[in-house]
């Protein structure tokens, strides 16, 4: 089955920063790729997604971009706040697998002020 | 995903009881999704159902069990064979199986006494 791996496990930036979180798959036949924000307790929020025939996507502050020979993708967070910190999980689907979402196992996410 | 409910909100396990959390929805999703998330982990899929009457095992089905008799609703029982029940128990659903968006209800923490 899928495999996802999440790098890093924790990140510390100074507000203002740049925060870059990486994340790669195995399976091939992975053909979306949703990021969630958790914090803590809460729910995990969609904050952006990509799918298979797109190689890069942004909204605002965050972009995401996708290598699909490479199998890995990124979220990138400019200009960092201190509501940025959470946990950021990445996840990967397979839509003729029934979209059932893999996921990496987080990134906690520390904006310094 | 403000249309997605879960209850109760904590929940205690005795030993040897079975205990059922609930999942509602109001969006008229067909597809809806259980997941276990452990602390400092990832989210790991438990069962999904694609359409009422209907559901399939996910990475981590044993000592769970689901039934989906309403489309707007999706409950999980937690067996006594769950031998490790403790984790934060997420709810999801996705508007039909070609869209692959998941939006996750508040979540259900549950503690065995």
């Amino acid at each position: 089955g899928e495999n996802v791996e999440q790098h890093p496990s924790t990140l510390s930036v100074q507000e203002g920063d740049s925060a870059v979180i990486k994340c790669t798959y195995s399976d091939s036949a992975s053909n979306y790729f949703p990021w969630y924000k958790q914090e803590l307790g809460k729910r995990p929020q969609l904050i952006i997604d990509i799918r298979s025939n797109v190689g890069e996507k942004k909204d605002q502050r965050i972009a995401v971009t996708l290598n699909k020979t490479a199998k890995h993708f990124s979220l990138h967070i400019t200009e960092t706040q201190p509501e940025d910190s959470a946990v950021y999980f990445c996840a990967a689907s397979v839509k003729a697998a029934g979209n059932k979402l893999t996921f990496g196992g987080g990134t906690r996410v520390l904006v310094k002020p | 995903d403000g249309g997605i409910t879960q209850s109760p909100k904590y929940l205690f396990r005795k030993e040897g009881q079975n205990v059922t959390l609930s999942c509602e929805q109001n969006l008229n999703h067909d597809a809806m999704y259980w997941y276990r998330q452990d602390p400092g982990q990832g989210l790991r899929l438990i069962y999904y159902s694609q359409i009422v009457n209907d559901f399939q095992k996910g990475d981590i089905a044993e000592g769970y069990s689901v039934s989906r008799e309403k489309k707007e609703s999706f409950p999980l029982t937690v067996t006594s064979a769950q031998k490790n029940p403790t984790a934060f128990y997420l709810c999801a659903s996705s508007l039909h199986r070609e869209q692959e968006t998941q939006y996750f209800g508040p979540g259900t923490r549950l503690l065995v006494l």
